[in-house]
C-alpha cells in the first residue's frame, strides 16, 4: 500500500538553529513527493516538491528537502529556523494510479507541529 | 485572482440536518477535491473530480455526494450530518499540467 509517514507529531527548535522535519514514504515506482505549510486557521500553501533531477529540492520561504531514495525518506529541512515558521507541515506523495490517466491524488502524512522558540 | 474560495468559514450543525459547502476556483483548473482534516490524522480525501460531469470517490466518502456541473464549482453535500463529520473541510484544485494542488481556507463544521 501506498504510505506516508512522518515519525514526529512535533519538533521544537530555538530560533536560529537548523530544523528538519521528517518524512518516509512507501510507494511503488518513482515518488512524486511534496511539502505543505499550514499556519493557524488557514489552508495549506505549497511549499516544494520532488519530481525528477537533483535531490536536494529548495523551496519557498528558504526551505528544502532532500529526497533519499534508499533510506525512501524526503526530510524537509531549513539552515536558520525563525520564529514564523512555527506551523503545522505535512509531506504528501502522489497516488501512483495504474490505470488510464493520473488523477492526481495525494496521500498524505499525519503533519508535525514545528514550534520555533525565541 | 481569488484561488480557490470556500464558503462558509464556520458552521455548526445539529444531527440529521443537512447542507452543502461551497468550492468554487477561478484558475481554470480540470482537477478538483474535497478533503477533511482531523486532529493528528492528517488530511483524507472525501471525493474528487478530474473534469466537469466527472467525479469519483477517495479514502472516506461515506456520508458525502459531490457534483461537478461547471470547471469552476465542486460543491460538497452532507446529508444526515453526523458526529464523526465534524472537522475541517479543505477543497483543492490543480492544473492538468501540474502536480501541485492549491488550498482553500477550509470550512471548520460541528455537528452536534
Amino acid at each position: 500500500a501506498q504510505s506516508v509517514a512522518q515519525p514526529e507529531d512535533q519538533v521544537n527548535v530555538a530560533e536560529g538553529n537548523p530544523l528538519t522535519v521528517k518524512c518516509t514514504y512507501s510507494v511503488s515506482g518513482n515518488p512524486y513527493l511534496f511539502w505543505y505549510v499550514q499556519y493557524p486557521n488557514r489552508g495549506l500553501q505549497f511549499l516544494l516538491k520532488y519530481i525528477t533531477g537533483d535531490n536536494l529540492v529548495k523551496g519557498s520561504y528558504g526551505f528544502e528537502a532532500e529526497f533519499n531514495k534508499s533510506q525512501t525518506s524526503f526530510h524537509l529541512k531549513k539552515p536558520s529556523a525563525l520564529v514564523s515558521d512555527s506551523a503545522l507541515y505535512f509531506c504528501a506523495v502522489r497516488f501512483l494510479y495504474h490505470g488510464s490517466g493520473n488523477t492526481g491524488k495525494l496521500i498524505f502524512g499525519q503533519g508535525t507541529t514545528l514550534q520555533v522558540k525565541p | 485572482n481569488a484561488g480557490v474560495t470556500q464558503t462558509p468559514k464556520f458552521r455548526i450543525l445539529k444531527i440529521g440536518q443537512s447542507m452543502t459547502l461551497q468550492c468554487a476556483q477561478d484558475m481554470n483548473h480540470n482537477y478538483m477535491y474535497w478533503y477533511r482534516q482531523d486532529p493528528g490524522m492528517g488530511l483524507k480525501l472525501i471525493y474528487y473530480s478530474v473534469g466537469a460531469g466527472i467525479t469519483d470517490k477517495g479514502e472516506v466518502p461515506n456520508g458525502y455526494n459531490v457534483s461537478r456541473s461547471t470547471t469552476e464549482d465542486f460543491p460538497l453535500r452532507l446529508e444526515l450530518a453526523a458526529p464523526s463529520q465534524t472537522s475541517v473541510y479543505f477543497c483543492a484544485s490543480k492544473g492538468s499540467y501540474t502536480d501541485t494542488q492549491y488550498f482553500g481556507p477550509g470550512t471548520r463544521l460541528t455537528v452536534l
